[in-house]
């Protein structure tokens, strides 16, 4: 059983296009985040939510929109789509939204922005 | 904020050698993660280090708080272990979120 999963795995749309990732996590943790890993493989985080509730939301312009119907649930909708949008989208889990706790992270979504 | 500097960039090495990768941060934290990310790019947590040492298999962690300094052990290594090894640390102030460095590429030929 994949304790991370996210939809889909490669995503390929052209410039102004409105795309949405799914990620979900049967681990039964309680923090979900969305993670960005550009060209030069720097992970940087974008959102996290703890119990269905937004408690990070880094410098991320407001075309990205997260949402959490549920805990076992996070998904990442992107209006207007951009060239420098392209990059590997990561889903992570963890236990807590403590630092403490290990994450666990989905196989990632390519978006390439054409 | 918190910088997070990994050396080295990118690490060749024989088969069977012993590998170190360091890490360093410049403000105080409350936990130091190693992370691996395979050439598939699927990403794994290996260690989290609060304090001390923590050993899995031939891999070794430590981290010594007064120094801000972390580093990373592969014992014999072995081809498979070639991948990209990533620290990121949790900031004392802010215990939600995570800085990542810029990632340690090894190579391990045989």
């Amino acid at each position: 059983d994949t304790a991370v999963s996210q939809t889909p795995k490669y995503l390929v749309t052209q410039m102004g296009n409105d795309k949405s990732i799914k990620c979900e996590q049967n681990l039964g943790h309680d923090t979900m985040y969305w993670y960005k890993q550009d060209s030069k493989k720097f992970l940087k985080i974008m959102f996290s939510y703890n119990n269905k509730e937004l408690i990070i939301n880094e410098t991320v312009p407001n075309r990205f929109s997260p949402k959490s119907p549920d805990k076992a649930h996070l998904n990442l909708h992107i209006n207007s789509l951009e060239l420098g949008d392209s990059a590997v989208y990561f889903c992570a889990s963890s236990r807590s939204s403590q630092v403490l706790y290990e994450q666990y992270f989905g196989p990632g979504t390519r978006l390439t922005v054409t | 904020k918190n910088e997070v500097e990994q050396s080295p960039q990118n690490l060749t090495a024989q088969e069977g050698e012993f590998i170190t990768i360091n890490c360093s941060y410049s403000v105080g934290i409350s936990a130091l993660h190693w992370l691996q990310q395979h050439p598939g790019g699927g990403i794994v947590s290996l260690f989290m280090l609060s304090s001390g040492k923590k050993k899995h298999g031939r891999l070794i962690a430590t981290i010594n708080i007064q120094e801000k300094h972390s580093s990373l052990h592969i014992t014999a290594s072995h081809p498979r272990d070639s991948a990209v090894y990533i620290c990121a640390v949790g900031g004392e102030g802010s215990n939600y979120k995570l800085t990542f460095g810029k990632g340690t590429l090894l190579t391990v030929n045989p």
